[in-house]
């Protein structure tokens, strides 16, 4: 079955500074990976997605690259603030047997200091 | 739009007695997916349901069960709970998860195993 890795588990940055999670995927059939953050008591929430087809992709502060060949992708945070600290995890998706098949990564828990 | 609702937000239960836990998902959605997030496994998939038919499961023991009806509500049932069952349960819902559609999860449920 699929297995994601991430990296790093724990993530501490000064404010305004950037941050780097990377995540791999066994996969190669994947083709779909979003991020969630989630805070404290709270339901992971969807923040970005890439698709296969797409190398890159930015919302504001939030970049995700994706290289297929190597079977890992990126979440990038720039310009940091205390509002971002939370876990983030990464998942690789499928389409098996006529259903989504998704794997999480155990995601990173970001620490931005003020 | 209402988001994804999950009943009861906390748990408290003894060891070898039963549980059930609700989710409304979001209006519309026809597909539930529920999860198990534990500190040291991150987030596990248990069962998607789609249109009341369980659609795919994950490897979780037959204590762990669920359904879903008519109006896209689900529950999620364990019965003889064990110590090792505390943990936060997650349910997410999309329009239809086989086609890569977004999932949008609830804040959970905390269930407690004294």
């Amino acid at each position: 079955g699929e297995n994601v890795e991430q990296h790093p588990s724990t993530l501490s940055v000064q404010e305004g500074d950037s941050a780097v999670i990377k995540c791999t995927y066994s996969d190669s059939a994947s083709n779909y990976f979003p991020w969630y953050k989630q805070e404290l008591g709270k339901g992971p929430q969807l923040i970005i997605d890439i698709r296969s087809n797409v190398g890159e992709k930015k919302d504001q502060r939030i970049a995700v690259t994706l290289n297929k060949t190597a079977k890992h992708f990126s979440l990038h945070i720039t310009e940091t603030q205390p509002e971002d600290s939370a876990v983030y995890f990464c998942a690789a998706s499928k389409t098996s047997g006529g259903y989504q098949k998704v794997t999480f990564g155990i995601g990173t828990k970001l620490q931005v200091i003020p | 739009k209402a988001g994804v609702t999950q009943t009861p937000r906390y748990l408290i239960k003894t060891r070898g007695q039963q549980v059930t836990l609700s989710c409304s998902p979001i209006s519309g959605h026809r597909s539930v997916s529920w999860y198990q997030q534990t500190p040291g496994q991150g987030l596990q998939f248990l069962f998607e349901y789609f249109s009341e038919t369980q659609r795919n499961k994950g490897n979780f023991p037959g204590r762990f069960s669920g359904r879903q009806f008519s109006n896209s509500r689900s529950e999620m049932n364990v019965s003889t709970l064990e110590l090792g069952d505390s943990a936060l349960y997650l349910c997410a819902s999309s329009s239809d998860r086989a086609r890569g559609t977004e999932a949008f999860f609830g804040q959970g449920t905390r269930l407690t195993v004294v």
